[in-house]
């Protein structure tokens, strides 16, 4: 597609509750991130991918937290056992390059109210 | 560990008056950097960016940037405010060995008729 495209744009859950968001990357692009954007913050990171590979989880908060790119294209980012802290704008982004030279095309993000 | 500062969270002008939106980073060597947009309900827009040679870099909507090594700034400017400005925005930096991005706490920005 022409953009980064995020499904659902908008996720009420219920705390305790399993969810999943779905990024659809720019065909082609290599690079794949995800950010998680509170309320009044700057994104913060949380996983990379290159390809199907996950080269770094370093910001996932908990074990709650898990991402996956099987086919090195759409990812999705799962949060399992949701507890209010989560609910945050999750930011995908992805990069035709490998190093951070590029600068990201970033997706219009999940918003996600843990209630 | 690198770190970004973004001084004023809020920052007023008056249309078709300069703008200045300071960001000021902290890294051992110099890094990438880069400004982002982002309007309400929407995802980030790169405006410009920083990795080698000239250290004046100029961006969409007539934004632009000056990379000062000495005083690790990258401050962003635009001589004339336009309505379509009123947005949030973010710097951040990479490390030239790795990718994510590490952001500032971002600027609000109105421009007031």
């Amino acid at each position: 597609g022409a953009g980064v495209s995020q499904s659902p744009r908008y996720k009420v859950a219920k705390r305790g509750q399993d969810v999943a968001l779905r990024c659809d990357p720019i065909s082609g692009h290599v690079s794949l991130f995800w950010y998680q954007q509170a309320l009044g913050q700057g994104p913060e990171f949380l996983t990379y991918f290159q390809n199907e590979a996950q080269l770094d989880k370093s910001g996932l908060p908990s074990d709650r937290f898990f991402a996956e790119r099987p086919e090195g294209s759409v990812s999705t980012l799962k949060i399992q056992r949701t507890q209010q802290e989560d609910s945050a704008v999750y930011l995908c982004a992805s990069s035709l390059e490998r190093t951070g030279s590029g600068g990201y095309t970033f997706g219009s993000g999940t918003r996600l109210t843990v209630v | 560990a690198q770190s970004v500062t973004q001084l004023g969270s809020h920052v007023s002008v008056s249309e078709g008056a300069l703008v200045l939106l300071r960001c000021n980073y902290s890294s051992s060597v110099p890094p990438y950097l880069f400004w982002y947009v982002q309007y309400p309900n929407q995802g980030l827009q790169l405006l410009l960016k920083y990795t080698t040679g000239a250290t004046l870099v100029k961006g969409i909507n007539g934004f632009e940037a000056e990379f000062k090594k000495s005083e690790t700034s990258f401050h962003l400017t635009k001589p004339s405010a336009h309505m379509s400005d009123a947005a949030e925005y973010f710097c951040a930096v990479s490390p030239r060995s790795a990718r994510q991005l590490t952001f500032g706490s971002g600027t609000q920005l109105t421009v007031l008729p």
